[in-house]
């Protein structure tokens, strides 16, 4: 079983769609999660922390549901420079010696708006 | 605004090389780490380093990788041998004491040949 589940994509939308991202974990012991935004080639890069009362920032919003072991992310009014694969993170976070575990990737959904 | 730093961008080398691949950390951060992410696949963890020692290790960092903190500011990763499967982007990355999120580095683009 896969630790981190993502949406397969690619989504190709236009400019102004809503977008949503959905993404499922295997590890009940996760206890934080991100949204990295990673450019072709480029290094991942944070987007958001995920939040279990759900957070929002600007056009992006991200959920979670620890009991379904689901974190979503809702991009509103898409931009060209939307354009990304968006990974879904979690850390495991260890129980000894302030460990701050290692962060388990999803593969990532690419995203392409178009004009 | 700080940001981690990686040398060289790109490296190619030969089967059974030994190749160092280096990382400045953001200065007041103390966890380090190694991801490696093969073309087409998953950002994948290798290794986490505080305190001078190794904090946790996947089954990909056998006894071909190794890590080092040589000084107070650069963070290696050492492949003893290299296998034509060790080509793949090398990201660093490293986080401050309490926060979680971890910054990575533009990452080292490896091709063993």
């Amino acid at each position: 079983r896969k630790e981190v589940e993502q949406d397969p994509g690619p989504f190709n939308v236009p400019e102004g769609a809503t977008v949503a991202f959905n993404c499922t974990y295997s590890n009940s012991a996760s206890q934080s999660f991100f949204w990295y935004r990673q450019d072709c080639r480029k290094e991942p890069k944070l987007l958001m922390s995920v939040y279990s009362s759900g957070n929002e920032d600007g056009r992006f919003t991200a959920q979670l549901n620890r009991a379904s072991q689901y974190i979503s992310l809702l991009i509103r009014d898409s931009k060209l420079s939307d354009s990304a694969t968006y990974l879904c993170v979690v850390n495991i976070r260890m129980n000894y010696g302030g460990s701050q575990g290692n962060l388990i990737f999803g593969k990532g959904t690419k995203l392409s708006v178009k004009p | 605004e700080p940001e981690v730093t990686q040398t060289p961008s790109h490296q190619v080398t030969q089967m059974g090389q030994e190749v160092i691949l280096r990382c400045v950390p953001i200065s007041n951060h103390l966890y380090f780490y190694w991801y490696r992410q093969i073309l087409g696949q998953k950002v994948e963890f290798l290794v986490s380093f505080y305190n001078n020692e190794i904090s946790e290790k996947s089954e990909i960092f056998d006894d071909q990788f190794s890590v080092e903190r040589p000084d107070g500011s650069n963070f290696t990763l050492k492949i003893r041998s290299t296998k034509l499967e060790d080509s793949a982007m090398y990201f660093c990355a490293s986080t401050e004491l309490v926060q979680e999120t971890q910054y990575f580095g533009p990452g080292t683009r490896l091709l063993v040949l």
